[in-house]
């Protein structure tokens, strides 16, 4: 199996434009998660999905940001109006419920810079 | 409310040498799973070992030990034969079976370095 993929690795923006990221998991994975982290930090959780379905999504994730997992393959992460505050790692992991242990693959993450 | 709490921000081991990474939890959950990763500067999240709650053998892979003592809530991380590759950031996890949804908790993390 080829791992998780993350586009882009890097990003850097002005303050105001709207990114948006892509992560695709797994083949067969049927969950999907989305996580921030910032310097010096462990990773929080902003979000996942099973199949299609979103089934939870942090406070973290305020009203400018949302994802998508339409087909219940690859995912997006959108940031409209991107903010300073906005800048960090953004890892997406997949996982398998079948496996017993329904553990989490990262991967490469994506860097966000916000000028 | 699940939590996490790695105390040792920075840790030092002489290659070849075994070491011990700490991590005490914190869940309301009755099943759950402690899991360990390990992050790079490159920055992505390697899997490295998993324990289950009710699982009575503590987890190994390879030079990788779990010290899992339940009555403690604690989850320390042991691994062998220090390599210098293995200079990184340990992270602690855990997931909630019922109360927590789908999502991961991580510690604050621990950074490992391994001198020749």
């Amino acid at each position: 199996d080829t791992g998780v993929s993350q586009n882009p690795r890097h990003k850097i923006t002005k303050r105001g434009q709207n990114v948006t990221f892509r992560c695709d998991p797994i083949s067969e994975h049927n969950r999907l998660y989305w996580y921030r982290q910032t310097l010096g930090q462990g990773p929080e959780f902003l979000t996942y999905f099973q199949n299609e379905a979103q089934l939870e999504k942090s406070r973290l994730l305020s009203d400018r940001f949302s994802a998508e997992r339409p087909k219940g393959s690859f995912s997006t992460l959108e940031i409209q109006r991107t903010e300073q505050g906005d800048s960090a790692m953004y890892l997406c992991a997949s996982s398998r419920t079948s496996d017993g242990t329904d553990t989490q693959y990262f991967g490469p993450g994506t860097r966000l810079t916000v000028l | 409310a699940q939590k996490i709490t790695q105390t040792q921000p920075g840790m030092f081991v002489q290659e070849k040498e075994a070491v011990t990474l700490d991590c005490t939890y914190d869940t309301s959950d009755p099943s759950y799973g402690l899991f360990w990763y390990k992050q790079p500067s490159s920055g992505e999240m390697i899997f490295l070992i998993y324990q289950g709650s009710y699982d009575q053998q503590n987890a190994t892979e390879g030079r990788y030990s779990l010290n899992f003592q339940k009555a403690r809530k604690s989850a320390n991380l042991v691994i062998s034969a220090s390599q210098l590759g293995d200079s990184a950031m340990y992270f602690c996890a855990i997931y909630g079976v019922y109360n927590q949804g789908g999502k991961l908790i991580f510690g604050q993390g621990t950074e490992l370095s391994v001198k020749p």
